[in-house]
């Protein structure tokens, strides 16, 4: 079985400030990870995943990710908002690739000017 | 890059009524989809997994008589909703799982809203 938690449903943000998102999980095989993003009325688009290999992953629009096994976390971040950042968040597992996902609550991000 | 393409992306229905909603994989092939239901500001809940040329597998408590899938090719699935009530009203999604050369990716379409009158 596997789950996801997001901590912090909202968070709000000054623009150029850093984004930290933040995500656990529980998996009982080595997990497969993803994060989505999502803006208002639309599908998912995927901003990286974490498969093997290096624990430091880099994605779009300047996120990264880092997969902390000890700490079974999967945190999101990017060093400097911008107003189109403004979305919802989400954090997602899968036992395997191309497998169906377990997704987190979601996070909301507000960029403030 | 992989594109899947849901349709309608708007539907509205009687109550009553079946709705039918596409989803198809635009530039490969894809063996897998995945059905998701997606209630306001909350996260996206996994309906069922659709195989093509076998029978979905269904999550719990979701009743598969009353959301049937069909996956007949390659690149389409289709999420029927039956007798539709207002409680269905919902955002859909779907995603399609692509293998080969890009390694077993999961892409999403853009969603279809459903309203139940």
């Amino acid at each position: 079985a596997q789950s996801v938690t997001q901590l912090g449903s909202h968070v709000s943000v000054s623009e150029g400030a850093l984004v930290l998102l933040r995500c656990n999980y529980s998996s009982s095989v080595p997990p497969y990870l993803f994060w989505y993003v999502q803006y208002p009325n639309q599908g998912l688009q995927l901003l990286l995943k974490y498969t093997t290999g290096a624990t430091l992953v880099k994605g779009i629009n300047g996120f990264e990710a880092e997969f902390k096994k000890s700490e079974t976390s999967f945190h999101l971040t990017k060093p400097s908002a911008h107003m189109s950042d403004a979305a919802e968040y989400f954090c997602a597992v899968s036992g395997a690739a191309g497998n169906k996902l377990t997704f987190g609550g979601g996070t909301r991000v507000l960029v403030k000017p | 890059g992989a594109v899947v393409s849901q349709h309608p992306s708007r539907v509205i229905c009687k109550s009553g009524t079946s709705v039918k909603i596409e989803c198809r994989s635009l530039d490969f092939q894809a063996t897998t989809m995945f059905w998701y239901r997606q209630f306001p500001k909350q996260s996206l809940m996994l309906m069922a997994t659709s195989n093509e040329g076998s029978k979905a597998t269904y999550e719990q408590g979701v009743e598969k008589d009353k959301f049937l899938i069909n996956h007949a090719s390659l690149t389409l699935s289709t999420l029927t909703v039956t007798s539709a009530h207002p409680e269905d009203s919902s955002f859909y999604i779907c995603s399609a799982s692509s293998g080969g050369y890009s390694g077993n990716t999961i892409y999403f379409g853009e969603g279809s809203w459903l309203t139940v009158v």
